[in-house]
């Protein structure tokens, strides 16, 4: 079955300070993967997906199908980052976006 | 106005009683999903719209009746609900649900508590 981990319910760190969201998943295909965000009182919406090779607001996604992981990394975390992020995939030729349960980040001044 | 609105955005009902949350989307797109969000628990995927036709019901309840007149809109019909079906309903929608970029726009919600 696919399935999205996504490990930590936290993780807090301090401005400046690397950060790394860890995300794992499950499944035998090829599957595309992303990265939702939810700032406090705003929506669920994309921050980036791997396909695109892109870094958005600092933040990178590397896929590593060895480990089956795409975690979400960026070097110098700042305070406007805290927010729940979401690691997600697309079993191929499918269009259902499975969710993994989420990590909140919290960027400490 | 634009992107996609639900109603209500709060709402408490008897086991009994009958309600349905609704959805509109202003952006043009072919495909709309339900989510179901509730505590400590990924966002689980309902029901997929592809224009206007039902390609996805993920095992749910029929308690549950999802309805797409056109694409542009989205209802989920609540019927004898459970105390346990208390959570976040999110809608999304999206350009077109096959060959999918991966981008929905979602809603922000309708909170249903079943008492």
């Amino acid at each position: 079955a696919q399935r999205v981990t996504q490990p930590e319910k936290l993780l807090s760190v301090f401005k400046g300070a690397p950060v790394e969201l860890k995300c794992n998943y499950s499944y035998s295909g090829s599957p595309e993967l992303f990265w939702y965000v939810q700032y406090s009182r705003q929506r669920l919406q994309l921050l980036l997906r791997h396909i695109s090779r892109e870094s958005i607001k600092g933040f990178t996604a590397d896929l590593n199908k060895g480990e089956t992981s795409f975690h979400l990394k960026k070097p110098f975390a700042q305070e406007e980052d805290s927010a729940m992020y979401y690691c997600a995939l697309i079993p191929d030729s499918s269009y259902k976006l499975i969710f993994g349960s989420g990590t909140r980040l919290l960027v400490r001044p | 106005e634009t992107g996609v609105t639900q109603t209500p955005r709060h709402l408490v009902m008897g086991m009994t009683n009958k309600k349905s949350l609704k959805c509109e989307q202003h952006l043009g797109h072919n495909a709309m999903y339900w989510y179901k969000q509730s505590a400590k628990k990924p966002l689980e995927l309902m029901f997929v719209y592809n224009f206007k036709e039902q390609t996805e019901n993920n095992s749910v309840p029929s308690r549950f009746s999802p309805e797409c007149p056109n694409s542009s809109h989205l209802f989920l019909h609540l019927h004898t609900l459970q105390p346990e079906d208390s959570a976040l309903y999110l809608c999304a929608s999206s350009q077109e649900a096959a060959a999918n970029t991966g981008e929905l726009f979602f809603g922000e919600g309708s909170r249903l508590t079943v008492l």
